[in-house]
C-alpha cells in the first residue's frame, strides 16, 4: 500500500524550531518529487515547499523562504522539513504529498496524488 | 503568490451538475496545463480529483471533469451525490516554479 506518514509536530514557542518527518512506503520514493503543504485551522491548503527526486533542487513559498529547509534521505525513504524562527502564523496541519504519476502514460504529473494524514504544528507562547 | 480565486460556496440537488471556477493569472493557470483539483472532507487530507487540467486519477469517478479557458479553470461535477459534499480546492503550477492553491469552495448537496 502506498503510504505517507508524517511525524514531528507539536507545540513550540515563537522563534523556536521543529523538524517534521514524512516516512514513505509502498513505492519507489527516490523516483518522486515531494511536497510539503500546510493548512491553517479553517483555511485552505497552502503550498510550502518542493524537492526533486535526488534532493538537488528545492523551491519554497515566499512566506517560509530563509526559515524552512526541505530535504530527503532516499536511503531511509524519508522527507524532512526543518522549520526555524517559527511564527504564530506557521500554526497549521502540515502534510507531505507525492508528485503524481500517470501509470498509463508513464509520465509524472503536476498534481499531488498521495497525501499523508498530516501532523499538527502549533506556535504559541 | 496570491491565492487563486474560487467562489466561496456552490450548491446543487442530487443528480444535478455544478461547476466550480478557479481564476488565476497568465503566470499560473493561464500559462500552464498544470491545474489540479482536490476534494477535502472534514478532518481528512485533500484527495486529488483532477490533474493537468482535465485528467482523472485512477479510481476517481468520471462524474468529475476539468477544463480551462484562458486564466480560468473549471471543475464540473455531474450527477451530484450526497458524498460529493465537501470542500474543493484548485491548484496550479506557477512561473516562479512554485505551486498556488485556491481559497476553496464549499459544495453543499441540497
Amino acid at each position: 500500500e502506498v503510504q505517507l506518514v508524517e511525524s514531528g509536530g507539536g507545540l513550540v514557542q515563537p522563534g523556536g524550531s521543529l523538524r517534521l518527518s514524512c516516512a514513505a512506503s509502498g513505492f519507489t520514493f527516490s523516483n518522486y518529487w515531494m511536497h510539503w503543504v500546510r493548512q491553517a485551522p479553517g483555511k485552505g491548503p497552502v503550498w510550502v515547499s518542493r524537492i526533486n527526486s535526488d534532493g538537488s533542487s528545492t523551491n519554497y513559498a515566499d512566506s517560509v523562504k530563509g526559515r524552512f529547509t526541505i530535504s530527503r534521505d532516499n536511503a531511509k525513504n524519508t522527507l524532512y522539513l526543518q522549520m526555524n524562527s517559527l511564527r504564530a502564523e506557521d500554526t497549521a496541519v502540515y502534510y507531505c504529498a507525492r508528485r503524481g504519476y500517470n501509470i498509463l502514460t508513464g509520465y509524472y504529473t503536476f498534481g499531488m496524488d498521495v497525501w499523508g494524514q498530516g501532523t499538527t504544528v502549533s506556535v504559541s507562547s | 503568490q496570491s491565492a487563486l480565486t474560487q467562489p466561496a460556496s456552490v450548491s446543487g440537488s442530487p443528480g444535478q451538475s455544478i461547476t466550480i471556477s478557479c481564476t488565476g493569472t497568465s503566470s499560473d493557470v493561464g500559462g500552464y496545463h498544470y491545474v489540479s483539483w482536490y476534494q477535502q472532507h472534514p478532518g481528512k487530507a485533500p484527495k486529488l480529483m483532477i490533474y493537468d487540467v482535465s485528467d482523472r486519477p485512477s479510481g476517481v469517478s468520471n462524474r468529475f471533469s476539468g477544463s480551462k479557458s484562458g486564466n480560468t479553470a473549471s471543475l464540473t461535477i455531474s450527477g451530484l451525490q450526497a458524498e460529493d459534499e465537501a470542500d474543493y480546492y484548485c491548484s496550479s503550477y506557477t512561473s516562479s516554479s512554485t505551486w498556488v492553491f485556491g481559497g476553496g469552495t464549499k459544495l453543499t448537496v441540497l
